[in-house]
């Protein structure tokens, strides 16, 4: 079975810190999504990203965050000044031509002090 | 109204029994449907996709009833292997999905 593989596993950061989290989908995959969980509460879609940039995103997706396809296989989401409030886990998940995002990434779990 | 609505349980059910869940939608123009089952701090991961005919994957059942916005899903003797949060998730037809806060079910020995 393919896998979404994301790193780091657990990342601590002081707030105001930049983060980057780093995820490699699925390699024929066309669509990336970046979700986040804050503890206890529900999944939440953050972005949507094909053929090279952001086709939706929501409003908490705000300029503080930014997503990226550097190579053909990596899609990193940067936070550039995180709060308290961002930490969260934060999952990617990609998909082919068809169906839903299938297949979530492990997630990274932020955990800003 | 929140987009997608569960009961957050916990059901707490002895092995072998059927359990129902169900989840009401608020967007008319959704166009598919979902269960996925989250473990403790683990990912999302697809259960089932819920189709207006009712589909069946062994011994879970779902059914949508697009009229009413009311999706169901039910598993038939429980094993203790079941026990995770069951998440209702709707695609309104752009990229993204919506999940709903999950139910979180308990089966014991």
């Amino acid at each position: 079975e393919p896998e979404v593989t994301q790193t780091p596993s657990h990342q601590v950061t002081q707030m105001g810190q930049e983060v980057i989290l780093r995820c490699v989908p699925i390699s024929n995959h066309l669509y990336f999504y970046w979700y986040r969980q804050i503890l206890g509460q529900k999944v939440e879609f953050l972005v949507s990203f094909y053929n090279n940039e952001i086709s939706e995103k929501s409003e908490i997706f705000d300029d503080q965050f930014s997503v990226e396809r550097p190579d053909g296989s990596n899609f990193t989401l940067k936070i550039r000044s995180t709060k308290l409030e961002d930490s969260a886990m934060y999952f990617c998940a990609s998909r082919g031509t068809q169906g839903p995002s299938k297949y979530f990434g492990p997630g990274t779990r932020l955990t800003v002090t | 109204r929140k987009e997608v609505e569960q009961d957050p349980g916990p059901f707490n059910v002895p092995e072998g029994a059927t359990v129902a869940f169900n989840c009401t939608y608020s967007n008319s123009a959704s166009q598919s449907f979902f269960w996925y089952r989250q473990d403790c701090r683990k990912e999302p991961k697809l259960l089932m996709s819920v189709y207006s005919s009712g589909n069946e994957d062994g011994r879970f059942t779902a059914q949508l009833n697009r009229a009413s916005q009311y999706i169901s899903l039910l598993i038939r003797d429980s094993k203790l292997s079941d026990s995770a949060t069951y998440l209702c998730v709707v695609n309104t037809g752009f990229q993204k999905l919506v999940f709903g806060t999950g139910t979180r079910l308990l089966v014991s020995p």
